[in-house]
C-alpha cells in the first residue's frame, strides 16, 4: 500500500523567505505527483503535476521536483508572501488504476 | 466558465437519516471522484467513476453509496449505517484512463451530525 508523508505538518517562515516543502512515498511505481494548496475550508487547487519521466515542473515563483528513486518530491515557493498562507498536500497516482494517495499536508504561516 | 460544483456548502444530519450530496461538472471529464477529509489526515477515497453507469468502491466506501446516471453529476448519499460520518467531503473529475491524470476538486460540503 503507498504511504505518502509530509514533513513537517506546519511550517512558520518571515515574508520574503524562500519555502522548502517535502514529501515522501513509498511505492515509487508512479504515474505522476500532483501538489496542491487548500485554503481554510476550501476545496483543493492544483498547483503543479510533474510526470514520473519528469525531474521538475515550474510555473512562476514555484517549482516542484521529483526523484522517484528515492521516493521524493520538493515542492519550492520563492519569496514567500503572506497570501501563500495555507495547507499544501502532495498525491501520488498509483500506477496500476491512476487513483491518488494523499499526503496529510503541510501548513504554511507566512508573517508578514 | 468551467467547474466543479458541490452543493450544499453545509450540511447537517440527525441520527439515523441518509442525507445525499450533490456534485456537478462541465469539464467534460469522464472521471469522477469522492473523498472524505478528516483533520490533520489525508484525503481518503470513497468511490470513484471512471465511465457512465459504472464506479467502484475506494478505501472507505462502507456506509456510503453513489450513483452515475449523467456524465455530468455523481451525487453520494452518506446512509445511516456511516457511523462517524462529520468531515469535509470533496468531489473531484479528470479526463478518464490516462497517465495525467490530473484531478480537479469541488469546493467541498462539510456535514455535521447532530
Amino acid at each position: 500500500k503507498q504511504e505518502v508523508t509530509q514533513i513537517p505538518a506546519a511550517l512558520s517562515v518571515p515574508e520574503g523567505e524562500n519555502l522548502v516543502l517535502n514529501c515522501s512515498f513509498t511505492d515509487s511505481a508512479i504515474y505522476n505527483l500532483q501538489w496542491f494548496r487548500q485554503d481554510p475550508g476550501k476545496g483543493l487547487t492544483s498547483l503543479l503535476l510533474i510526470q514520473s519521466s519528469q525531474r521538475e515542473q515550474t510555473s512562476g515563483r514555484l517549482n516542484a521536483s521529483l526523484d522517484k528513486s528515492s521516493g521524493r518530491s520538493t515542492l519550492y515557493i520563492a519569496a514567500s508572501q503572506p497570501g501563500d498562507s495555507a495547507t499544501y498536500l502532495c498525491a501520488v497516482s498509483r500506477r496500476t488504476d491512476y487513483k491518488l494517495s494523499f499526503g496529510a499536508g503541510t501548513t504554511v504561516t507566512v508573517r508578514a | 466558465d468551467g467547474g466543479i460544483t458541490q452543493s450544499p456548502k453545509y450540511l447537517f444530519r440527525k441520527e439515523g437519516q441518509n442525507v445525499t450530496l450533490s456534485c456537478e461538472q462541465n469539464l467534460n471529464h469522464d472521471a469522477m471522484y469522492w473523498y472524505r477529509q478528516d483533520p490533520g489526515q489525508g484525503l481518503r477515497l470513497i468511490y470513484y467513476s471512471q465511465i457512465v453507469n459504472d464506479f467502484q468502491k475506494g478505501d472507505i466506501a462502507e456506509g456510503y453509496s453513489v450513483s452515475r446516471e449523467k456524465k455530468e453529476s455523481f451525487p453520494l448519499t452518506v446512509t445511516s449505517a456511516q457511523k462517524n460520518p462529520t468531515a469535509f467531503y470533496l468531489c473531484a473529475s479528470s479526463i478518464a484512463g490516462t497517465k495525467y491524470n490530473e484531478q480537479f476538486f469541488g469546493p467541498g460540503t462539510r456535514l455535521t451530525v447532530l
